[in-house]
């Protein structure tokens, strides 16, 4: 089993829509998680952290955290054409030792 | 956010000559620098964790002869790519955390070319 594990997708959404991404994690103790975006031929850009259960908004970004069920998820609301880029979950934890435990990522493509 | 950078962002050699790709965190202390490594349509692929003053760690399957890392300051880790050949051409990207965050700052990337 995997560290991390997220749909690849794609997902697509029209404009204006909520575009909603989840990640699972096998780690029961991970502490911190994380979204990235990357766009195509680009590195990743943290877009949210979130360390505590519930939910964390950011503009037209919330991230959500269930640590009991072990899925965070990342919710995109009034999506637009310049959102659409792969989507990448990280989680650190006591057991990762000094690094980060990436998913594959979601693409995800937001349709005008 | 943090601000990583490196250089160069792009570079074309011959195979096996050696290239060196410098990665620095400008406005903190990174005391932990990470270097990936990402095919076209792939996932990133953790090559090592280097720590300052320390050997780096690497990854299984990663030769530590081929790929040579040191973080010899607190804002400077490099990656030099030895006897390159064109298998190891790939996008090249290194990470930095400060000792008091948790979270990982991404520089834009190296992207290394072989002929």
């Amino acid at each position: 089993q995997k560290e991390v594990e997220q749909n690849s997708g794609p997902l697509s959404v029209p404009e204006g829509a909520i575009a909603s991404l989840n990640c699972t994690y096998s780690d029961r103790g991970s502490q911190s998680f994380f979204w990235y975006r990357q766009y195509s031929g680009k590195s990743p850009e943290l877009i949210m952290f979130i360390y505590s259960n519930g939910d964390k908004e950011d503009g037209r970004f919330t991230a959500q955290l269930n640590k009991a069920s072990q899925y965070v998820s990342l919710l995109i609301r009034d999506s637009q054409p310049s959102d659409s880029a792969t989507y990448l979950c990280a989680v650190f934890g006591p057991n990762t030792g000094n690094q980060f435990y990436f998913g594959t990522g979601t693409s995800l493509t937001v349709i005008p | 956010g943090a601000v990583v950078s490196q250089h160069p962002s792009r570079v074309i050699c011959k195979s096996g000559t050696s290239v060196k790709i410098e990665c620095r965190s400008l406005d903190f202390q990174a005391t932990t620098m990470f270097w990936y490594r990402q095919f076209p349509k792939q996932s990133l692929m953790l090559m090592a964790t280097s720590n300052e003053g320390s050997k780096a760690t690497y990854e299984q399957g990663v030769e530590k002869d081929k790929f040579l890392i040191n973080h010899a300051s607190l804002t400077l880790s490099t990656l030099t790519v030895t006897s390159a050949h064109p298998e190891d051409s790939s996008f090249y990207i290194c990470s930095a955390r400060s000792p008091d965050r948790y979270e990982q700052y991404f520089g834009p990337g190296t992207r290394l070319t072989v002929t």
